[in-house]
């Protein structure tokens, strides 16, 4: 598609469920980016791919968090037993294999009740 | 370790009037590249320019400029003549020197609010 395409664009989960953010970035772009934006804040990175390879998951906040992108397109990002601190914008970003341009998706606003 | 440090409080300013809004960073690296996104209230995350660090002239994108001050470590950008659309969020954040392979550090961000 033209976009990086977020999925659903909202979600409201049941403190303890599990919940899964889709993300269909631009076709071609080799390099794809998770990021957790707090209400107010800038978002701050999680993970990243290259292709299919996880190579950076440094910003992951606990074990409940887990990305995958399996065929180096469509990524998912899961989190387990969701709380209420996952509360926030989950953005995610393509790049193509060189370039400045990081393309960003609406994102997807996840409510913990 | 990269930071971003945007410190202004909401900015206002007058609709056809320019506004400047603060970025300093700090990075070890020598080669690194510098962003402004716009973040209106539907949430998508706006590009508008980019600087790199061995870019010997300032960048601009239409209303856009960047003053880049390397010494200083800031990169403040600059809207000409604002208009009420440039009501939003402003992000700066920057990568460092892996290029593509880099992820983007952010500041937390200045809300402007453009008055007719």
């Amino acid at each position: 598609g033209a976009g990086v395409s977020q999925s659903p664009r909202y979600k409201v989960a049941k403190r303890g469920q599990d919940v899964a953010l889709r993300c269909d970035p631009i076709s071609g772009h080799v390099s794809l980016f998770w990021y957790q934006q707090a209400l107010g804040q800038g978002p701050e990175f999680l993970t990243y791919f290259q292709n299919e390879a996880q190579l950076d998951k440094s910003g992951l906040p606990s074990d409940r968090f887990f990305a995958e992108r399996p065929e180096g397109s469509v990524s998912t990002l899961k989190i387990q037993r969701t709380q209420q601190e996952d509360s926030a914008v989950y953005l995610c970003a393509s790049h193509p294999s060189s370039g400045y341009g990081y393309t960003f998706g609406s994102g997807t606003r996840l409510t913990v009740v | 370790a990269q930071k971003i440090t945007q410190t202004q409080p909401g900015m206002f300013v007058q609709e056809k009037e320019a506004v400047t809004l603060d970025c300093t960073y700090d990075t070890s690296d020598q080669s690194y590249g510098l962003f402004w996104y716009k973040q209106p209230s539907s949430g998508e995350m706006i590009f508008l320019i980019y600087q790199g660090s061995y870019d010997e002239q300032n960048a601009t994108e239409g209303r856009y400029s960047l003053n880049f001050q390397k010494a200083r470590k800031s990169a403040n950008l600059v809207i000409s003549a604002s208009q009420l659309g440039d009501s939003a969020m402003y992000f700066c954040a920057m990568r460092g020197h892996t290029g593509a392979n880099s992820k983007l550090t952010f500041g937390k961000g200045i809300t402007l609010s453009v008055r007719p």
